[in-house]
């Protein structure tokens, strides 16, 4: 099992929907989670941390479930410009020294 | 602009050369890692280094290696390349060291194509 999975797609949505990833983590001592966006041919860039009470920033939700051991990304009334791939990371145990696992990144295309 | 910068932006080179990548972080910014993203991956950590040694490694080969320095710039190497190297080589930076000391902002990359 890979330790950090997600759906690669592409997620195919009309502007204005909703739409939902989910992304699942093997190491159940992980400590940290994030949401990274990244567009075509550019570096990653933080999207949203991931905490265990779950947040909002304005039509993105984050939600972690620590028991199934996955978190998950609700973008809601979603823009043209959402266009991208979603990478989930997770940062073990071990402090900051282990570095950040992504998944291999979920692509969205929102359609006009 | 996240403040980390990354030369050369493209490069190619051969099987068995030897490539040196640089990256500039934000001063302050005193722990730097490096990840390789292949095409279609998501990046895979390399190695972090903390005010200028080495305190965590991922399952890279010893022929990847590294250095920071005082000025907050840092430098990946690679020896031997293969064709498997090519990849985009992203530097990111953060104040500290541990799991929440901040986001981590990442330099736009070096795209590497060995031939």
């Amino acid at each position: 099992r890979k330790e950090v999975e997600q759906d690669p797609g592409p997620f195919n949505v009309p502007e204005g929907a909703t739409v939902a990833f989910n992304c699942t983590y093997s190491n159940s001592a992980s400590q940290s989670f994030f949401w990274y966006r990244q567009d075509c041919r550019k570096e990653p860039k933080l999207l949203m941390s991931v905490y265990s009470s779950g947040n909002e920033d304005g039509r993105f939700t984050a939600q972690l479930n620590r028991a199934s051991q996955y978190i998950s990304l609700l973008i809601r009334d979603s823009k043209l410009s959402d266009s991208a791939t979603y990478l989930c990371a997770v940062q073990g145990s071990g402090g900051g020294a282990d570095g950040l696992t992504f998944g291999k990144g979920t692509h969205l295309i929102i359609q006009p | 602009e996240t403040g980390v910068t990354q030369s050369p932006t493209h490069l190619i080179k051969t099987r068995g050369q030897q490539v040196t990548l640089r990256c500039s972080s934000q001063s302050g910014h005193n722990t730097v890692s490096w990840y390789q993203q292949a095409l279609g991956q998501g990046p895979q950590f390399i190695f972090q280094y903390y005010r200028e040694e080495e305190n965590g490694r991922g399952n890279f080969p010893p022929r990847f290696s590294g250095l920071q320095f005082p000025n907050y710039s840092s430098e990946l190497n690679v020896n031997a390349l293969e064709l498997d190297d090519s990849a985009l080589y992203l530097c990111a930076s953060r104040y500290g060291q541990g799991p929440n000391t901040g986001e981590l902002f990442f330099g736009e990359g070096s795209r590497l194509t060995v031939l």
